[in-house]
């Protein structure tokens, strides 16, 4: 079982650009929530996607999107980047339904430079 | 709204020295509680759980009681090793429209020495 897997792993991007991050659930997993963690801070959440819809989101703004596919992987948009939009994303996934879902299995993390 | 505070670290321990990180929330409701760990340039990986008021959660050694009169969910072990240095999280979960949403504290740093 290859577990959570994400890409790329390191990216640089100038203010203004946009991004893709892509994720692969855990077999057998059908949610995936994305996690942004700053640096020396706790991974603040930005958004779920069950069954290829956003099920429920965080206080971010519109520029972050996502998108999950029918195979259950994800991708996590961001547009217009600013300086502030530097950080390790986190993609973690889980059984779908009640208290399973509380066992997130997290990936790597894609780190993202904005400059 | 949900909030997790955690002591700031560096947390700094010599080899087999009792550790303590401690962690208090706020939250509504009944939260289940968690502590993750990070290993350097990876992600988190949960260490234990608790549930519900009073439930100790164990793992590795580590243990964890979730307090609801203190609102609190210390992490300890007994005996520290170096490879336990990390950065530890706490959490608390809670559902929100049928999906379960933690909430992270900043972390604390652990580093053993031999």
């Amino acid at each position: 079982d290859a577990g959570v897997t994400q890409s790329p792993t390191h990216l640089i991007k100038t203010r203004g650009q946009q991004v893709t991050l892509r994720c692969s659930p855990k077999s057998g997993h059908d949610t995936v929530s994305w996690y942004q963690q700053a640096l020396g801070q706790g991974p603040q959440f930005i958004f779920q996607y069950y069954e290829e819809e956003e099920r429920q989101r965080g206080n971010f703004p519109d520029r972050f999107s996502g998108h999950q596919f029918p195979n259950y992987s994800s991708e996590l948009n961001v547009n217009a980047l600013l300086l502030g939009d530097s950080a390790l994303y986190l993609c973690a996934s889980s059984p779908g339904q009640g208290t399973y879902q509380e066992t997130q299995y997290f990936g790597p993390g894609t780190r993202l430079l904005v400059l | 709204g949900n909030s997790v505070t955690q002591m700031e670290g560096p947390v700094t321990l010599s080899e087999e020295a009792f550790l303590t990180i401690n962690c208090t929330y706020t939250a509504t409701g009944y939260p289940s509680l968690f502590w993750y760990v990070q290993y350097p340039g990876e992600g988190l990986q949960l260490l234990l759980k608790a549930t519900k008021a009073d439930d100790k959660g164990s793992n590795k050694g580590f243990e964890a009681t979730y307090r609801k009169e203190t609102t609190s969910f210390h992490l300890e072990k007994g005996s520290v090793q170096v490879s336990d240095s990390a950065v530890y999280f706490c959490a608390l979960g809670s559902t929100s429209g049928g999906s379960y949403i933690p909430t992270f504290g900043r972390g604390t740093s652990l580093i053993v020495h031999p």
